[in-house]
């Protein structure tokens, strides 16, 4: 298992509750992404952690969403209060870390986030 | 802002044939360019990187990159229909954090 893995793969939820999604990243990856992608559309930055670094929160829609990446690892991403726009699928990307090469982002398989 | 635009499509080739998908990007910053191909119900995958000018070759794919013209183009040599999906054209400069086209529908067909 040497790629990006992701849980749950499918999330329902009920608008109002709080979910959790986990990324594990590639072993050796210092760098961890979050994106969302709403179908048809394009990948939505929301998220960048480097190594022990402050994260990058730039494109969090909402002080709803949140995340931590613990041991520089296994990555958490909050949603508080969900509302049914926040039904997508939710994608971690992995990569090496700084350096022309360190941006080739390996991508997890995704969690569908849907909001009833 | 930092954009990079494809043409949504689709484009449609005849099996075999050379398909090319263009991309351009406005940082002069981004040293870094990536295609991904997204099928259907299925995450990004990395197909191609490059950061010099010219073009890079991997088997029926090849890269090109004029930086001058800031502008990345990505040929599918031979296509099959199994190359059918979403392709998708990614930037990144010293932030790390790359920006993404919309991406384009390519569509062989038998």
């Amino acid at each position: 298992g040497a790629g990006v893995s992701q849980s749950p793969s499918n999330k329902v939820t009920e608008k109002g509750k709080d979910v959790e999604l986990r990324c594990d990243p590639i072993s050796g990856h210092t760098a961890l992404y979050w994106y969302r992608q709403s179908l048809g559309q394009g990948l939505e930055f929301l998220i960048y952690f480097q190594g022990n670094s402050a994260p990058d929160k730039s494109g969090l829609p909402s002080d709803r969403f949140s995340a931590e990446r613990t041991g520089g690892s296994v990555s958490t991403l909050t949603i508080q209060r969900t509302q049914q726009e926040d039904s997508a699928v939710y994608l971690c990307a992995s990569s090496l870390g700084p350096g022309l090469a360190g941006v080739e982002q390996y991508f997890g398989p995704g969690t569908r986030l849907t909001v009833t | 802002q930092k954009e990079v635009e494809q043409n949504s499509g689709p484009l449609s080739v005849p099996e075999g044939a050379i398909a090319s998908l263009n991309c351009t990007y406005s940082d002069r910053g981004s040293q870094s360019f990536f295609w991904y191909r997204q099928y259907s119900g299925k995450s990004p995958e990395l197909i191609m990187f490059i950061y010099s000018n010219g073009d890079k070759e991997d088997g029926r794919f090849t890269a090109q990159l004029n930086k001058a013209s800031q502008y990345v183009s990505l040929l599918i040599r031979d296509s099959q229909p199994s190359d059918s999906a979403t392709y998708l054209c990614a930037g990144s400069g010293g932030s790390y954090i790359p920006t993404f086209g919309r991406g384009t529908s390519l569509i062989v067909h038998p």
